[in-house]
């Protein structure tokens, strides 16, 4: 089994700064297998990022994702309120598995 | 549209079986994969297997092999994930999510989720 480490656990920061999410995987993970998901209290999580790079559909673009192997970001530019949530990676090879999660909250 | 709606919430006695379901629609049922997911009280995701509509072949994690069965009705485009041998552990909000046309591929729409109460 894959394990995904996310760090940091939370991240304070104000609107307008730039956020900077880590994953790292315990072996090599194909960047065509590797994503990103939002997710608000009370909702179903969201796709943000696919084959770690590629915006999913109606993202917009002051998300970016990069990484390749066993370390990938995600970053967002210039946080807007909206982006206040809680960020997952996940790989989804033959056995999908997801990060523990990091909490961008508003300092 | 695509859309994916879970049946309601359950409460469950230790050691009883929890069936949930996962109605899809406004594509192809049989042509995308759909993953179950289940998030613990402030828990991270935890992938629990996935079934081919097409055919109804599953594929089940480890840590659920033996407890989890995967199923489809097509009639319907409703996709069955039923968990037995339930502890107080498996209360958590359990969820469906359409992959891609094969197995290895992003989860690109969820459903409400369902919450799955194991109490005595």
């Amino acid at each position: 089994e894959i394990v995904l480490t996310q760090s940091p656990g939370t991240l304070s920061l104000s609107p307008g700064e730039r956020a900077t999410l880590s994953c790292r995987a315990s072996q090599y993970v194909y960047s065509s297998y590797f994503g990103w998901y939002q997710q608000k209290l009370g909702q179903a999580p969201r796709l943000l990022m696919y084959s770690a790079s590629t915006r999913a559909t109606g993202i917009p673009d002051r998300f970016s994702g990069s990484g390749s192997g066993t370390d990938f970001t995600l970053t967002i530019s210039r946080l807007e309120p909206e982006d206040f949530a809680v960020y997952f990676c996940q790989q989804y090879g033959s056995s999908p598995s997801f990060g523990q999660g990091t909490k961008v909250e508003i300092k | 549209q695509v859309q994916v709606e879970q049946s309601g919430a359950e409460v469950k006695k230790p050691g009883a079986s929890v069936k949930v379901s996962c109605k899809a629609s406004g594509y192809t049922f049989s042509t995308y994969f759909i993953h179950w997911v289940r998030q613990a009280p402030g828990q991270g995701l935890e992938w629990m297997g996935a079934i081919n509509p097409g055919d109804g072949g599953a594929t089940y994690a480890q840590k659920f092999q033996g407890r989890v069965t995967m199923t489809r009705d097509t009639s319907t485009s409703t996709v069955y994930m039923e968990l037995s041998s339930l502890r107080s552990e498996d209360t958590a909000v359990y969820s469906c999510a359409r992959g891609g046309q094969v197995r290895e591929y992003y989860f690109d729409y969820w459903g409400q989720g369902t919450l799955v109460t194991v109490s005595s």
